[in-house]
């Protein structure tokens, strides 16, 4: 079965400080790969996604993660904290590349950010 | 980008009764959708998925005479918790794939918090 794993349910950085999310996943097939956030009390919002092509992706708020096929490994990364990145990241991976197959989820990492 | 919405986006409601979220796609056609549950603190779990026009497949533990999932057209699906308990009080998120789109991206509804007292 497909899995995700990320490390650390809890980061806590210090404000404009290296953020760093680490995930791993486990797929028989090259994956899609995704980043979520999630403030409280609020659904997902997609930072960035790895389909194909460059494995250096770029998204919102500054956030960009890596593919690394053989560590098999998501990171996501951020060069300086902000307070407003304090909330629930999720990394989540499509094993197929076909469009009925739902995601599955790591169980997140709540990342705080102290002034 | 496409969006989803979820209604309503919070309910409360008494023991026994039964509670029905509604998920649609609103600019794109979505064939395929999924609901998910998520407890406090924690990940989302996928309960099942939504094919429009035939039965819903549900995930190894969820009740299906319990999540009923209707998805009668191409915009809009349904769950509805019958006879909800306090222990189904948890945050419903659903998701819908647009086929339109360059690798069939799914875009998530903002969530329905529910509260069984």
């Amino acid at each position: 079965a497909q899995s995700v794993t990320q490390l650390g349910s809890h980061v806590s950085v210090s404000e404009g400080a290296l953020v760093l999310l680490r995930c791993n996943y486990s797929s028989s097939v090259p994956p899609y790969l995704f980043w979520y956030v999630q403030y409280p009390n609020q659904g997902l919002q997609l930072l960035l996604k790895y389909t194909t092509g460059a494995t250096l992706v770029k998204g919102i708020n500054g956030f960009e993660a890596e593919f690394k096929k053989s560590e098999t490994s998501f990171h996501l990364t951020k060069p300086s904290a902000h307070m407003s990145d304090a909330a629930e990241y999720f990394c989540a991976v499509r094993p197929s590349r076909s469009g009925n197959t739902p995601l599955v989820f790591g169980k997140g990492t709540r990342l705080s950010v102290i002034a | 980008g496409a969006v989803v919405s979820q209604h309503p986006s919070w309910v409360i409601c008494k023991s026994g009764t039964s509670v029905k979220i509604e998920c649609r796609s609103l600019d794109f056609q979505a064939t395929t959708m999924f609901w998910y549950r998520q407890f406090p603190k924690q990940s989302l779990m996928l309960m099942a998925t939504s094919n429009e026009g035939s039965k819903a497949t549900y995930e190894q533990g969820v009740e299906k005479d319990k999540f009923l999932i209707n998805h009668a057209s191409l915009t809009l699906s349904t769950l509805t918790v019958t006879s909800a308990h306090p222990e189904d009080s948890s945050f419903y998120i659903c998701s819908a794939r647009d086929g339109g789109a360059s690798y069939n991206e799914q875009f998530f509804g903002p969530g329905t918090r529910l509260t069984v007292l």
